[in-house]
């Protein structure tokens, strides 16, 4: 079975500082990636996804995701994050092939931007 | 993507009872998946509930303590019974489908065992 580590349990950054959120999973067949983002009092959104095709994806809110396959990584990044950026962020995995598309989730990292 | 709606929004709960959580999709989707996420944890996948045949449940997890309903493609049910107070937890719906492998959420169940 797949698991996924998100070796960053919170960071706290000032507003324009660059982001990188750690992401590994541990699986040896194809892999679908995602990252997704909990704002405070909302609920989990969609924030990019990787399937195949070119290893750098980028989402919404600028920020973007590169898969390193020899790595087995799916850092998330961001060159200059804002206040409005402090959320949880979790990555996530399906594991291919089959027709199961349950998604394992990382522990979650609590990103909080200083303004 | 699809819209999600689930109540009650927030329960407490006594321990012993039962709580029935309600997921509402805006279209039709042949999976809905349900998690739990517990106090400061990520999520956990309950189980995998696909209309017209029984929901596929994870390791940890059985159909006496968690039974689900998935009447028809846009609306499923899970029920928490015989709660005690390690069940307090968030629980979400979510549905996945066609060629995408994503899954959209719904806002979540935040229930309370006293």
């Amino acid at each position: 079975a797949q698991s996924v580590s998100q070796h960053n349990h919170h960071v706290i950054l000032s507003e324009a500082a660059s982001l990188e959120l750690g992401c590994n999973y541990s699986y040896g067949g194809t892999v679908n990636l995602f990252w997704y983002v909990q704002y405070p009092g909302q609920h989990l959104q969609l924030l990019l996804k990787y399937f195949s095709g070119d290893p750098l994806v980028k989402g919404i809110k600028g920020f973007e995701a590169e898969f390193i396959k020899s790595k087995f990584s799916f850092n998330l990044r961001k060159p200059s994050v804002q206040w409005s950026d402090t959320a949880e962020y979790f990555c996530a995995v399906n594991a291919r092939p089959g027709s199961a598309r349950q998604l394992t989730f990382g522990s979650g990292t609590q990103l909080t931007v200083l303004p | 993507s699809a819209v999600i709606s689930q109540k009650p929004s927030r329960d407490i709960c006594q321990r012993g009872t039962s709580l029935t959580i309600q997921c509402q999709v805006d279209s039709q989707v042949t999976m809905m998946f349900w998690y739990r996420q517990q106090p400061g944890q990520s999520l956990t996948l309950i189980a995998t509930a696909n209309q017209g045949s029984e929901a596929t449940y994870e390791s940890g997890f059985v159909i006496d303590k968690f039974p689900i309903s998935r009447p028809n493609l846009t609306f499923s049910t899970l029920t928490v019974s015989n709660m005690s107070p390690e069940d307090s937890s968030i629980y979400l719906c979510s549905v996945g489908g066609g060629t995408s492998y994503e899954q959209y959420f719904g806002p979540g169940t935040r229930l309370t065992v006293t």
